[in-house]
């Protein structure tokens, strides 16, 4: 069945490094993608996503490129901030138009 | 976007009792799911509640356990019952958009969650 791999955390980071998170997906056709995240003590939100393949996701200078030919959709940022300390998760979507998540990635961002 | 709101936000219950947690969203929605999120765990879909009859429940998650009901397109309830300890996680429901038959984008949006410790 579908499925998500996400990279294992905990990665720690000093701002303004450079983040990759790296997500792989198995999947019957092409399911749209997502990056989710969910910040200390608040609900999960949605980061950015992507719907086909080479579509490429961006949000708060956070981006992710759907490769069909890899199977990934790793999360990307060219300078992370404090703020950006988070629980990212990869998902993508399932038959039922429900979720499937990757374990979760904890990025800690030092300043 | 829609706005989503879950009650209780937390509770500690004893073993054995059964809690209820609402789901609220402020607009007509095609589809809801409850989810389970453990301790330092990733999310586990529950089930996908159903407007109007019974919920579809996934691989190791049962009706007599957890109890779904979705009495019109804004609301449904979880029931956790007969609580244990291995039942301490967070709760979300997540809708999907768009009206019954027409989803207006594949995007979910989650509720806050419910915190629930079982003693």
């Amino acid at each position: 069945g579908n499925s998500v791999t996400q990279m294992e955390g905990p990665v720690t980071l000093s701002e303004e490094a450079f983040l990759t998170i790296n997500c792989t997906y198995t999947a019957t056709g092409y399911p749209s993608l997502f990056w989710y995240v969910q910040y200390p003590g608040e609900g999960l939100q949605l980061l950015l996503k992507a719907t086909k393949a080479d579509d490429k996701g961006s949000n708060k200078g956070f981006e992710a490129t759907y490769r069909k030919e890899t199977t990934s959709f790793h999360l990307e940022k060219g300078s992370v901030q404090v703020s950006d300390s988070a629980v990212y998760f990869c998902a993508l979507e399932g038959s039922q138009g429900n979720l499937i998540f990757g374990k979760g990635t904890k990025l800690s961002v030092k300043p | 976007s829609a706005v989503i709101s879950q009650k209780p936000s937390r509770d500690i219950c004893q073993r054995g009792t059964s809690l209820t947690i609402q789901c609220q969203v402020d607009s007509q929605v095609t589809m809801m799911f409850w989810y389970r999120q453990q301790p330092g765990q990733s999310l586990t879909l529950i089930a996908t509640a159903n407007q109007g009859s019974e919920a579809t429940y996934e691989s190791g998650f049962v009706i007599d356990k957890f109890p779904i009901s979705r009495p019109n397109l804004t609301f449904s309830t979880l029931t956790v019952s007969n609580m244990s300890p291995e039942d301490s996680s967070i709760y979300l429901c997540s809708v999907v958009l768009g009206l019954a038959g027409a989803l207006l984008t594949d995007t979910q949006y989650f509720g806050p969650g419910t915190r629930l410790t079982v003693l």
